[in-house]
């Protein structure tokens, strides 16, 4: 059974970096039919797929993030990371990771974690 | 990037009775690889989304038969045949075949 799971602060000061890392069990972050990525959820915007990194390790980006969103791995600990640069308070969200095969098939979800961008 | 609209935005229901909710993509969703990458997720209160059907039609494992999903190039609906108590949430179609992947607004189901 694949199962993700989030974690990072829940409060980011204006203009610094937001940082969230998904822990993996169950399937190797290393394989190379699917992608690891990160969804996140507002009331205004609603979901919107902010990036993934594929087993090989290629990164994917939303272009309307790519400026600002890095996505990393760390095989040894089966864990995958974003680094989301420059916050705001649009970026208050829940942030998700999920796992989807190419085509953005989105079939494992995380349980989501709430970040929000205040000072 | 695909703009995906939804309708209605919320609809209510009776127990036991039908529910569909529409979804339309900005263009055609048809893959040059022949495929049609539409998925549907259910968001149950407090809970990630759940993916409930992809390209299209193929019910995910453990989804009941009463979900099935229809159509084809910028048209697609999901239909509940006999809602439940349990349906309750919000659902939302995510279209795969441009990158990147976009979702519709979301319809929040709820009981009459």
């Amino acid at each position: 059974q694949v199962q993700l799971q989030e974690s990072g602060p829940g409060l980011v000061k204006p203009s610094e970096t937001l940082s969230l890392s998904c822990a993996v069990s169950g399937y190797s972050i290393t394989n190379n039919y699917y992608y690891w990525g990160w969804v996140r959820q507002t009331p205004g915007k609603g979901l919107e797929w902010m990036g993934s990194i594929h087993g090989s390790g290629s990164t994917f980006y939303n272009p309307s993030l790519t400026s600002r969103l890095t996505i990393l791995r760390d095989t040894s600990r089966n864990q995958f990371s974003l680094e989301l640069s420059s916050v705001t308070a649009a970026d208050t969200a829940i942030y998700f990771c999920v796992r989807d095969s190419s085509n953005w098939e989105i079939d494992y979800w995380g349980q989501g974690t709430l970040v929000t961008v205040s000072s | 990037d695909v703009v995906m609209t939804q309708s209605p935005l919320s609809l209510p229901v009776t127990l036991g009775q039908p529910a569909s909710i529409s979804c339309r993509s900005s263009q055609s969703l048809v893959h040059r690889d022949g495929n049609t990458y539409l998925n549907w997720f259910q968001q149950r209160p407090g809970q990630s989304p759940r993916r409930l059907i992809y390209k299209v039609s193929n019910r995910d494992s453990g989804v009941p038969d009463r979900f099935s999903g229809s159509g084809s190039g910028t048209d697609f609906t999901l239909t509940i045949n006999r809602v439940e108590a349990e349906d309750v949430g919000v659902y939302y179609c995510m279209q795969g075949t441009h990158g990147p992947g976009t979702f519709g607004q979301g319809t929040k189901v709820e009981i009459k």
